[in-house]
């Protein structure tokens, strides 16, 4: 099984600021198989970003996807209010998904 | 509008069964591959079980696998979880999520099955 490794744990930043969230594999992802979500309290999960890179139907461009193999961002250029929250990787292999551990964007 | 709503969830005591459902509109049913995701208080995303358009793929995390059934009704658009032999750490709140690209781009509001004594 993958595992899914996020950091940091926790991100403080102000708003207008840039986000930089990291998701490193246990092993070797195709890009194809590599998610993002961000996550609000008591809301369900919204994907943000697919195949690595790809934006999701309504995902501002703010929010951008990169990485290859172990190794991949979520960068978020400037932080609007609305984007604090908790941020999930996700990957696809062997016959199931994994998430990541999630990393929560704080206002500082 | 694309929707998945949830039910069934609720209290049950260890080792009891729940069966959750999952009521889909605003798109073409038959057509997706459907997940079902929980999320323990407090904690991070888990996947629970997987089942393709025509059922004919079905995978379950190792957590759940022989105890949870995942199952769909196209004609009802309509997917399932039947939860067996439940344990404390099934407590979560459930949401089924539509695949595409291998990515989840729907997801329900979720439901919330606590198992308790």
């Amino acid at each position: 099984e993958i595992v899914l490794t996020q950091s940091p744990g926790t991100l403080s930043l102000s708003p207008g600021e840039r986000a930089t969230l990291s998701c490193r594999a246990s092993q070797s992802v195709s890009n194809t198989y590599l998610a993002w979500y961000q996550q609000k309290p008591g809301q369900a999960p919204r994907l943000l970003i697919y195949g690595a890179s790809s934006r999701a139907t309504g995902t501002p461009d703010r929010f951008s996807g990169s990485g290859s193999g172990t190794d991949f961002t979520l960068t978020i250029s400037r932080l609007e209010p609305e984007d604090f929250a908790v941020y999930y990787c996700q990957q696809y292999g062997d016959s199931l998904w994994t998430f990541g551990q999630g990393t929560k964007v704080e206002i500082k | 509008e694309v929707q998945l709503v949830e039910s069934g969830g609720g209290l049950e005591q260890p080792g009891g069964s729940l069966r959750l459902s999952c009521a889909a509109s605003g798109f073409a049913f038959s057509s997706y591959s459907l997940n079902w995701v929980r999320q323990a208080p407090g904690k991070g995303l888990e996947w629970v079980a997987y089942i393709s358009s025509g059922r004919s793929t079905i995978y379950y995390a190792d957590s759940v696998k022989g105890r949870f059934t995942i199952s769909r009704d196209n004609a009802k658009n309509s997917l399932y979880l039947q939860m067996n032999s439940l344990r404390d750490e099934d407590t979560a709140v459930y949401y089924c999520a539509r695949n595409r690209n291998y990515a989840m781009d729907v997801w329900g509001q979720g439901t919330t099955v606590t198992v308790s004594s």
